[in-house]
């Protein structure tokens, strides 16, 4: 079945650093999602993103879709306090209304 | 709206106790989805549905149940509790919005298997 793995699984930095985190599919995505998940929370809805290449930017945050639809990446510019929590990526397989999630990367910002 | 709400938020069973782990939602959406969160495997899809009377499994499926009476109610049943089910469990709603389904996550049930 199709498999989604995120690379790193953790991720320490200094505040103001950048970070990145990459989403590699086994297979072709009809379209990308991304979800924070703060400490103790649950999943929250980022962005989706649904054609080849498609490069889309939320403030400080910019997310990329592979040109293959098979991978992704997020990429926080400056990071701040606020942006601990664990970045998860998911893709459907096939056209269905199910997920199947990477495993995720969790940030550490160190003020 | 309150969206999409979970009971309990807390719970502790023995081995081999059944329970049943409540998920409603007032969006309208058809789809919806159970998942379990264990340390370093990301969300696992237990089961999901796609409206009233419709299910299909995920990819951990065994020990489970669902049913889908309601476009609301979506329960999730542990028939009888293993140590191996301790876990957060989300349920999510879904709608359709640019092409694919975007997930609205519950606040999670915490339950551990003594």
């Amino acid at each position: 079945g199709q498999q989604v793995m995120q690379i790193p699984q953790y991720q320490h930095v200094q505040e103001g650093e950048d970070f990145t985190t990459y989403c590699n599919s086994s297979t072709t995505l009809s379209n990308i999602q991304w979800y924070k998940q703060r400490p103790g929370g649950h999943p929250v809805f980022l962005i989706q993103l649904v054609k080849s290449g498609e490069v889309k930017k939320q403030k400080r945050l910019t997310f990329q879709f592979g040109e293959a639809k098979k991978n992704s990446s997020l990429h926080i510019t400056a990071t701040q306090t606020t942006d601990v929590g664990t970045y998860f990526c998911a893709g459907p397989p096939g056209n269905t209304g199910k997920l199947i999630f990477g495993q995720g990367t969790t940030l550490q910002v160190k003020p | 709206n309150a969206g999409v709400t979970q009971t309990p938020k807390f719970q502790v069973l023995k081995t081999g106790q059944s329970m049943t782990l409540q998920c409603a939602q007032d969006m309208n959406h058809e789809y919806m989805s159970w998942y379990r969160q264990d340390p370093g495997m990301g969300l696992r899809l237990i089961h999901y549905s796609v409206g009233a009377g419709i299910t299909d499994q995920g990819e951990v499926p065994n020990g489970y149940n669902v049913s889908r009476s309601t476009t609301e109610d979506f329960p999730l049943r542990l028939l009888s509790a293993a140590p191996s089910q301790t876990s957060v469990y989300f349920c999510a709603s879904s709608r359709l919005a640019g092409g694919g389904y975007e997930q609205y996550f519950g606040p999670g049930t915490r339950l551990t298997v003594t």
